[in-house]
C-alpha cells in the first residue's frame, strides 16, 4: 500500500498567486516527521520544511508552509506568491518513528509544479 | 550546505560488473541512506547506516550491499550490475551534527548510473 500519496502529478499556477501541494500518508506509527522536498531540472534535492507529528502549530519557512491535519493524515504544501524559480519537482516523504533515529524514509511520486509568468 | 560528495557522479557499466558507489559526508552525521530515483517512483530508499558498521535494509535492497567502516563514508555496491539498476542514485544523511540540523536530511548530488 502507499505510504506517501499525491494525487497531482502536474500543476500549474500564475507567477505571484498562492498553491497547495496536495499529500496523503498512511501510518499506525504515533510519531512520525513529515518533509516536503523540492527538486529542480537541475537534480539536486532541496529541503523545504519539516513537520513533526506532535508538532501543534503547522510549520512554517518563508514562503512555505505545511498544512498539517493530523486526522485526515494530510501534510499538504503551501507555497505562497509563488516565483518562477519555484518550478520544479515537489517530493513529500515521511520518516516513521522517533525522532533522531535513523528510520525507513518513504517518499511520495512527486508533483511537477510550473509557474507561468 | 551540508558537506556531502558523491562519487562518481556518472558511471556506464556493463550488465555483470560490479559497481560501488561511494558517499562521503563532513558533517559528522549519525545517520546516512542510500536511495535511487526512478521515473513514477520518487525516491525508494535502499540501504540506510544508524552508525559505523550498522546498517539495515531500505524498500529496494536486493541487489544491492552496502557498508560503512567509517562515519563519513558510506558505500554502496552492486555485486552483479542488472539493467533494472540503471538509475539515478542520492546519498543523504541526518541526525545532529556539526550543523546542528536535526530534522532533515541533506542529500547528496546524485550519480546517474548506467548498465548496458
Amino acid at each position: 500500500a502507499q505510504k506517501i500519496t499525491q494525487t497531482q502529478p502536474g500543476m500549474f499556477v500564475q507567477e505571484k498567486e498562492a498553491v497547495t501541494l496536495d499529500c496523503t500518508y498512511d501510518t499506525s506509527d504515533q510519531s512520525y516527521g513529515l518533509f516536503w522536498y523540492k527538486q529542480p531540472s537541475s537534480g539536486e534535492m532541496i529541503f523545504l520544511i519539516y513537520q513533526g507529528s506532535y508538532d501543534e502549530q503547522n510549520a512554517t519557512e518563508g514562503r512555505y508552509s505545511l498544512n498539517f491535519q493530523k486526522a485526515r493524515k494530510s501534510a499538504n504544501l503551501v507555497i505562497s506568491a509563488s516565483q518562477l524559480g519555484d518550478s520544479a519537482m515537489y517530493f513529500c516523504a515521511m520518516r516513521e518513528g522517533e525522532d533522531n533515529y535513523g528510520q525507513n524514509f518513504v517518499f511520495g511520486p512527486g508533483t511537477r509544479l510550473s509557474v507561468l509568468p | 550546505d551540508a558537506g556531502i560528495t558523491q562519487s562518481p557522479r556518472h558511471k556506464v557499466t556493463e550488465t555483470g560488473t560490479p559497481v560501488t558507489l561511494r558517499c562521503h559526508q563532513t558533517e559528522n552525521h549519525r545517520y546516512m541512506y542510500w536511495y535511487r530515483q526512478d521515473p513514477g517512483h520518487g525516491l525508494r530508499l535502499i540501504h540506510y547506516s544508524y552508525g559505523v558498521k550498522d546498517t539495515d535494509k531500505g524498500e529496494v535492497s536486493d541487489g544491492y550491499s552496502v557498508s560503512r567502516s567509517k562515519t563519513e563514508d558510506f558505500l554502496l555496491t552492486l555485486e552483479s550490475a542488472t539493467s533494472s539498476q540503471t538509475s539515478v542514485y542520492f546519498c543523504a544523511i541526518s541526525g545532529i551534527g556539526t550543523s546542528g540540523s536535526y530534522n532533515e536530511q541533506f542529500f547528496g548530488p546524485g550519480t546517474r548510473l548506467t548498465v548496458l
